[in-house]
């Protein structure tokens, strides 16, 4: 199958750094995305990995390790309007763009 | 602007009833996907055009049909047959060049009444 797990929920401080695992299954991979995602609105994308190692956007980070089947969201300098939901999303070889999505993680932030 | 409408934004559904929710896109993308999210679980695929005048069933595509006439439309029917239809619908489009992410619409929150 496709399976995609993620951890269901983590809770932050404000001004913290928090990682979010995403596994997969390694065969046919051919991508992975994160996207964002506040309650009752659009995801919106974070990060795109498909080598293996780091991909650094200002406070956000993407890591991935294709051998392992592995990656992660890092979230630096974390601030209130970080609690959402953050989305890892694969991308397999079909032929075409087409995504299975984990289910998840609701990132809280407290003060 | 460049982007995706979903509407309406809130919808209801009486039992046996068709509705028909709107997808628009002006970014010039060729691909474009219906997802359904449900509290607690990702987004599962329902339908997705390549192009034109051509669509494929998703994961969960039982109980919708779709249609793509305009590369910049792609409306999805909830049908009657779909019986548990009260969920989250997100629309997204994308190009040819599948390392570039999806973006999505704001999504219609659709209900039964």
């Amino acid at each position: 199958g496709q399976n995609i797990d993620q951890p269901t929920e983590m809770t932050a401080t404000e001004g913290a750094i928090v990682q979010i695992n995403c596994t997969y299954q390694t065969s046919g991979f051919n991508g992975l995305f994160w996207y964002q995602q506040h309650a009752g609105e659009a995801p919106t994308f974070l990060s795109y990995n498909v080598l293996d190692g780091l991909e650094e956007k200002g406070r956000f980070s993407s890591f991935l390790s294709r051998s392992k089947g592995y990656s992660y969201l890092l979230l630096k300098e974390l601030q209130m309007k970080d609690s959402a939901s953050y989305l890892c999303a694969v991308k397999w070889n079909t032929g075409f763009q087409k995504l299975v999505f984990g289910t998840g993680t609701r990132l809280l932030v407290s003060p | 602007d460049g982007g995706i409408t979903q509407s309406p934004k809130y919808l209801f559904r009486k039992e046996g009833q068709n509705v028909t929710l709107s997808c628009e896109q002006n970014l010039n993308h060729d691909a474009m996907y219906w997802y359904r999210q449900d509290p607690g679980q990702g987004l599962r695929l329902i339908y997705y055009s390549q192009i034109v005048n051509d669509f494929q069933k998703g994961d969960i595509a039982e109980g919708y049909s779709v249609s793509r006439e305009k590369k910049e439309s792609f409306p999805l029917t909830v049908t009657s047959a779909q019986k548990n239809p009260t969920a989250f619908y997100l629309c997204a489009s994308g190009g040819w060049d599948s390392n570039q992410p999806q973006h999505f619409g704001d999504g219609t929150r659709l209900s039964i009444l």
